[in-house]
């Protein structure tokens, strides 16, 4: 099965600082990446997929780069409402996997 | 408007059984793949279960495989997740989530319902 590992687990930052949170895959996946973001209690969100693509709707304060086994997810100006845990997830082979997680937090 | 709404958790002794479901609405279920992935208290996402749309194909967790069956209803729009031999470590709430269906996205989940918690304990 295919490792997702994500770092930092947490990082703390303010408000207008740009965060980098990176996730490496134990094999190439290609670009078939996704980057969720999750609030407590509530359902994860999908921002970004194939590596660099933004949904629809996700403000384009993130970003995703990346392919074969090193990803970043960038958010260039944090702002207060993306204070929460961010996901990586493979789909490069049926069996899916999720990184551990990342949990931007206020400095 | 997309919906997805789990229901069926509940408090379930080890070696149990519990049978989820997922209402979805909004949408034309049948042109969906569709998956379980669950959240054990205070940790990650943990992709649990994928169904092809017409339930031809079905992909599992290894730690869950012979334990766990996905199915659908096309004609109920509604998705299944029949939980047997249930262990302390299948705590966790389980989301019904849908595949996303752009081109380079299938295999990443754009709508999620709200969750069902199942707790396995004595």
């Amino acid at each position: 099965d295919i490792q997702m590992t994500q770092s930092p687990s947490t990082l703390s930052a303010s408000v207008g600082d740009r965060v980098t949170i990176t996730c490496r895959a134990s094999q190439s996946i290609s670009v078939w990446l996704a980057w969720y973001q999750q609030k407590p209690g509530k359902a994860p969100k999908l921002l970004i997929y194939k590596a660099s693509s933004l949904l629809n709707g996700v403000p384009s304060r993130f970003s995703g780069s990346g392919s074969g086994t090193e990803f970043t997810l960038t958010i260039s100006s944090l702002q207060p409402d993306d204070f929460a845990a961010y996901y990586c997830q493979q789909y490069n082979s049926y069996s899916r996997t999720f990184g551990q997680g990342t949990k931007v937090e206020i400095k | 408007e997309v919906q997805l709404v789990e229901s069926g958790g509940g408090l379930v002794q080890p070696g149990g059984s519990l049978r989820l479901s997922c209402a979805a609405s909004g949408f034309t279920f049948r042109r969906y793949w569709m998956s379980w992935v669950r959240q054990a208290p205070g940790k990650g996402l943990e992709w649990v279960a994928n169904i092809k749309q017409d339930g031809s194909e079905e992909n599992y967790l290894d730690s869950v495989k012979g334990r766990f069956t996905i199915s659908r209803d096309n004609a109920k729009s509604s998705l299944y997740l029949q939980m047997n031999s249930l262990r302390a470590e299948d705590t966790a709430v389980y989301y019904c989530a849908r595949d996303n269906d752009i081109v380079g996205a299938t295999g990443s989940c754009d709508y999620w319902g709200q969750g069902t918690l199942v707790t396995v304990s004595s």
